[in-house]
């Protein structure tokens, strides 16, 4: 079975500009998490999706985004991009018979100049 | 304030030695603790998952303790390997959220030859 996969895996952008990135959960998966990590703030959950519908969600201001597409595949999205935003995004996918157990894909790495 | 704190911050041990990494959270409603392994460059990879009436769970060389009394838990990596070089993060998930976790910032693990 394929794992998570995410696209692009690295990306390079200026500060005011937006920026969509996109998460292939496993096959049989309905929900799929979005996290950001940097290495001062670690691993932070954005926001959860579960059959096209947010679940749950981080303390991210409005300019993340995502959201979810009927064959789970997800995309999240941020605006007016700051130099902060600089850091690893990851998407994990969970369901099937193990639904507790998220599986991450390899990350985007997004560079904000 | 929901905290996950994991210590130490970094450690280095030689091949075929034993270590144990500390994890000490505040957080509520306790739904389950995780343990992750990740590799420079990629995403988490799931070791074990213990709730709260669980207090110990292995895979292969990985060991987890779990006190919810203490609100700690342990993970023990017995006879290590060079392969075992990497981030090891606890992450407490939420009762009632779903996949809401809060994630420790790790410890970097160092197996030197």
């Amino acid at each position: 079975k394929a794992g998570v996969t995410q696209t692009p895996r690295y990306l390079i952008k200026t500060r005011g500009q937006q920026v969509t990135l996109s998460c292939s959960p496993i096959s049989g998966h309905r929900s799929v998490s979005w996290y950001q990590q940097t290495p001062g703030q670690g691993l932070q959950f954005l926001f959860e999706y579960f059959s096209e519908t947010q679940r749950n969600k981080g303390n991210f201001p409005g300019r993340f985004s995502g959201r979810q597409f009927s064959n789970s595949r997800s995309e999240m999205n941020v605006s007016t991009l700051e130099l902060g935003d600089s850091a690893l995004y990851l998407c994990a996918s969970s369901g099937g018979a193990r639904p507790d157990t998220q599986y991450f894909g390899p990350g985007t790495r997004l560079t904000v100049l | 304030k929901n905290q996950v704190e994991q210590s130490p911050q970094s450690l280095i041990i030689l091949e075929g030695k034993n270590c144990t990494l500390q994890c000490n959270y505040t957080v509520s409603p306790f739904s389950n603790l995780r343990w992750y392994k990740q590799d420079t460059g990629r995403g988490p990879v799931s070791l074990t998952i213990m709730t709260f009436s669980e207090n110990t769970k292995s895979n292969g060389r990985y060991t987890a303790t779990l006190d919810a009394d203490t609100k700690q838990s342990s993970l023990h990596i017995t006879a290590s390997q060079l392969s075992d070089s990497a981030s090891y993060i606890c992450v407490v998930g939420l009762s009632g959220g779903y996949n809401k976790l809060i994630f420790g910032a790790g410890t970097r693990l160092a197996v030197h030859p």
